[in-house]
C-alpha cells in the first residue's frame, strides 16, 4: 500500500540514542496506527489514533511515544530502546466512523529498527 | 478478546496449481481483511471482504460471516505468489485488527 509512507525504511540505533519513525498518508483518513512485527509472527497493534486523539495504548512501554501532529502525519519517538525491540514497525490509515466502523485498513512498507 | 486461526500453517506448491487457505473466527466481524506479504516485509492488500465474494484475477475470497470463516483461493499459482499470507478480523465492538498467525506460502518453480 504505498499510500501510507513510511520513513526511513531501515534504522539502526544504539540504545542510547533517540530517533523517530514517521508515517505519512493523503487519503483523508481520520485514524492512524502503529503495528510491530517480530520475525516469523503477525503484526501486533500498539496504539491507535482517531482524530489526532490517542485512542488505544496497547499497554505498551514509555520508551515508544507516539504523536499524532495533524490528521496527515504520524510519528512514533524512540529512546532507550532494548534489543528486544528489534522489528518491522508497520503503520496504517483509515477513515474512522467510530468504533466498529467497518473500514478497511491501508498499511505503509514499514520501518525494518535494529537496537544494537 | 477475538481469536483467529488460519490454516494450514505451511504450504509448498508447484507453480500452477491451486490452493485454498482458510481463516476461522470466533466472534462477530466488521471488517475481515486478506494480506500478502512478500520477502520484504511489505504487506499488501488483497481483499477486504467482510461478507460475500470478491475476485481479483487469479485471486479470489469468500466470506461467510454467519459461519464465521473466510476462504482466500489462489488459483494458477505462481513463484511470485510466495510469501505469508495473513487474515485480519475487526470485531463489532471493537476498533482493532487482529491477526491470525498466517499461511506461509511457497511457490516452486
Amino acid at each position: 500500500d504505498t499510500e501510507v509512507t513510511q520513513t526511513p525504511k531501515h534504522l539502526v540505533m544504539g540504545m542510547t540514542n533517540k530517533k523517530s519513525l514517521k508515517c505519512e498518508q493523503h487519503m483523508g483518513h481520520r485514524a492512524m496506527y502503529w503495528y510491530k512485527q517480530k520475525a516469523k509472527k503477525p503484526p501486533e497493534l500498539m496504539f491507535v489514533y482517531s482524530y489526532e486523539k490517542l485512542s488505544i495504548n496497547e499497554s505498551v512501554p514509555s520508551r515508544f511515544s507516539p504523536e499524532c501532529p495533524n490528521s496527515s502525519l504520524l510519528n512514533l519517538h524512540l529512546h532507550a530502546l532494548q534489543p528486544e525491540d528489534s522489528a518491522l514497525y508497520l503503520c496504517a490509515s483509515s477513515h474512522y466512523l467510530g468504533s466498529g466502523s467497518n473500514q478497511p485498513q491501508h498499511f505503509g512498507d514499514g520501518t525494518r529498527l535494529s537496537i544494537l | 478478546g477475538i481469536q483467529v486461526e488460519q490454516s494450514p500453517p505451511d504450504l509448498i506448491l508447484q507453480e500452477g496449481a491451486n490452493s485454498t487457505l482458510r481463516c476461522n473466527f470466533s466472534d462477530s466481524v466488521n471488517n475481515l481483511q486478506w494480506f500478502h506479504q512478500n520477502p520484504w516485509g511489505q504487506l499488501i492488500n488483497l481483499f477486504y471482504i467482510p461478507s460475500g465474494t470478491k475476485q481479483n484475477g487469479r485471486l479470489s475470497a469468500t466470506t461467510v460471516a454467519t459461519e464465521r470463516y473466510s476462504l482466500l483461493y489462489i488459483s494458477s499459482s505462481q513463484t511470485t505468489d510466495s510469501g505469508v499470507y495473513f487474515c485480519a478480523v475487526e470485531e463489532t465492538s471493537g476498533s482493532r485488527l487482529t491477526f491470525g498467525e498466517g499461511t506461509q506460502l511457497t511457490v516452486n518453480p
